[in-house]
Formats: C-alpha cells, structure tokens, sequence
C-alpha cells in the first residue's frame, strides 16, 4: 500500500512570506493529522480531520494558520505570514484501526520549513 | 491534557547491548501506549505499541512493558545493533473514539556504537 504523500520536502522562505503543504494520506484512512516537530522536540498535534470536518484545532495558531481538507482526501496547510518560530518540519499523518485495534498513524516523510 | 516525559533524552550503548527507555505519563484515561521510531529524515514510524489490558508485549527483539498503575511504560531493545540508532517517542493516549489522538513525549536519542 501506498504511504502518506507530502510536498514539498524542503521549502525556505523569508519572514512574512507564505507558504502552503499538501498531503495525500493513505486510501481509505478517514482521519488525518497535521503535526509540528521543532527541531529536537516531539511532535505536536496542530489539527485533526475526520473525513472533511475538523475534530481537532485547539494548537493551530489561527491568526496565521490555517488547514483544510475537501471532499475528505486530500489536504493542505497553509501558513500566512510566517514567523521564525515557524522553522520546523510539518509531518502529516493518517490512521486506521491496527491489529491491537487501536488507530494507528501512519506519518509522511514531512515538510522542512526554514523561515529567515 | 497528557503530560509526558521520557528518560533518558539520550542513550548511547555498545553493539549488542540492551536499551530500555522510560515514558511517564498523566492522565489515567490513557489506553494506548505506542512506541514510534524516527529515523533521520523520515516521519516516524510505529515499532511497538500495547493496550491497557495487557502487561507486556514482545515482537523479536524489541518488547513493551506497561505498569499502569504507576502510569509508565517502558521500551526494552535487546542485542542493539546499528541501525537501531535513531529517535524513539513514547506517544500515549486514549485510542477508539473519533477524537483519537496522541500526546507525543519529547524523544530519546538513541546511539547504538559499532
């Protein structure tokens, strides 16, 4: 099966610039997860999609993110404007029910964002 | 919300030697309790993970042990080798619902020397 799609890998920007992800999660997987990992820290949740609609957005910084997910598939993160702090890989993730029976996540390799 | 810690945040051992890297964690709801493993470059990736319901579980050379009522659970690896060098993350959390998620701790370096 296919993994968890994700681009750009690596993006620099300048301060204030925009920026945009996309994500294309595993067939079938009905939830998806957008994380931020800082560099030398674990990942954390910024939203959470079930199908089309939003389970999760407490930790997105709305003021300048913002993430959505048509018709259930797909998705895009978009960041407007960026601030340095924002330098750090965005991992997305999909999930299915494994053999424990748990929903196990599936993460992609991430998006790099370097912000100068 | 979750808090977790993990100890050590580094490790380094000899070839063939034995890790085990301990998650504590604060919210007694938590029924799932995962071990994910970062490879430099790569999202992470589960190796282990294990329900409330059961104490410990093993697969090859990697095992999960689970003490509920102390809430921590560690990671033993045995006969480490080289390409187990990488970041473990502990990630516990309450699984089956819609509103599933995972709490991740801050990871362990692991360095595994030829």
């Amino acid at each position: 099966e296919a993994g968890v799609a994700q681009s750009p890998r690596y993006k620099i920007i300048e301060k204030r610039q925009s920026v945009a992800f996309w994500c294309n999660p595993i067939s079938g997987h009905a939830t998806l997860y957008w994380y931020q990992q800082i560099l030398g820290q674990g990942p954390k949740l910024l939203i959470q999609f079930q199908n089309n609609g939003v389970v999760d957005d407490s930790q997105l910084p709305k003021d300048r993110f913002s993430a959505e997910r048509l018709k259930g598939v797909d998705s895009t993160l978009k960041i407007q404007p960026a601030k340095l702090e924002d330098s750090a890989v965005y991992l997305c993730a999909s999930s299915a029910k494994g053999r424990s029976g748990a929903n196990v996540l599936t993460f992609g390799a991430g998006s790099r964002l370097t912000v100068l | 919300g979750e808090n977790v810690e993990q100890h050590p945040s580094t490790l380094s051992v000899q070839e063939g030697d034995s890790a085990v890297i301990k998650c504590t964690y604060s919210d007694s709801a938590s029924n799932y309790f995962p071990w994910y493993k970062q490879e430099l470059g790569k999202g992470p990736q589960l190796i282990i993970d294990i329900r409330s319901n059961v104490g410990e579980k093993k697969d090859q050379r990697i095992a999960v042990t689970l003490n509920k009522t102390a809430k921590h659970f560690s990671l033993h690896i045995t006969e480490t080798q080289p390409e187990d060098s990488a970041v473990y993350f502990c990630s516990p959390g309450n699984s089956g619902g819609s509103n599933y998620k995972l709490t991740f701790g801050k990871g362990t370096l692991l360095t595994v020397n030829p």
